[in-house]
């Protein structure tokens, strides 16, 4: 498995508040990507990335924004908290897109009141 | 429009009652088709990958199968441990996964 991390694992906050995650791997794998994942709906992608300062959106993208200035790091920003933003979000890394299986990160759980 | 859907939701099994849980999907320019398991608070873990139809793997008391339209993932003579939610995600011609909902499965001694 890669060795992805993600910081924090857990976060409070309120609306309005800036809040950036972060996700680390170590396996200089090109692609990353940042999910969301809440009771009654399948992860869905919100931003991916394939490769530095290359980003583009998913399924999901409103009210979010990322970078990823190094390889082994991508940052999810959340510009100005809201409820609907609570949610557990995932980080996965993936070597190349052809066959390559994608790995996920432990998960941070964000609650926004 | 791609769309994923497992069945069933949750399922209770009996150790050792063996079962399938069920991924259907319409996915264009499919690209392979991942099964994950997922633990409670934990990120999904992945299992097997299938490319083709009529394609089959295995690991331990699981085995994953292929058709165009369907996947199964068949569990034989389950444990406890076996407990999880499995995921379901074929990946799209432009290489995105594409989740399923997830099955729920119990397994009780």
């Amino acid at each position: 498995d890669a060795g992805i991390t993600q910081s924090p694992r857990h976060k409070v906050t309120e609306t309005g508040t800036p809040v950036t995650l972060r996700c680390h791997q170590t396996e200089n794998h090109r692609y990353m990507y940042w999910y969301r994942q809440d009771p009654g709906h399948g992860l869905r992608l919100i931003h991916y990335s394939y490769g530095v300062k290359d980003t583009d959106k998913g399924e999901v993208s409103d009210g979010y924004s990322v970078s990823r200035s190094k390889t082994e790091d991508f940052l999810l920003t959340l510009e100005s908290a809201t409820s609907s933003q609570t949610s557990v979000y995932f980080c996965a890394s993936q070597q190349g897109l052809g066959t390559d299986t994608q790995y996920f990160g432990p998960g941070t759980r964000l609650t926004v009141l | 429009e791609d769309q994923v859907t497992q069945s069933p939701e949750a399922l209770r099994l009996q150790e050792g009652e063996s079962s399938s849980l069920n991924c259907s999907y319409t996915v264009s320019g499919l690209r392979g088709l991942f099964w994950y398991r997922q633990d409670p608070g934990k990120g999904p873990e992945f299992l097997f990958t299938l490319y083709s139809a009529g394609e089959e793997k295995e690991k331990e008391r699981l085995k994953a199968t292929l058709t165009k339209k369907e996947s199964f993932l068949h569990i034989t003579a389950p444990k406890p441990e076996d407990s999880a939610t499995y995921l379901c995600a074929p990946r799209d011609q432009g290489g995105k996964l594409i989740f399923g909902q997830g099955t729920e499965l119990s397994v009780k001694p």
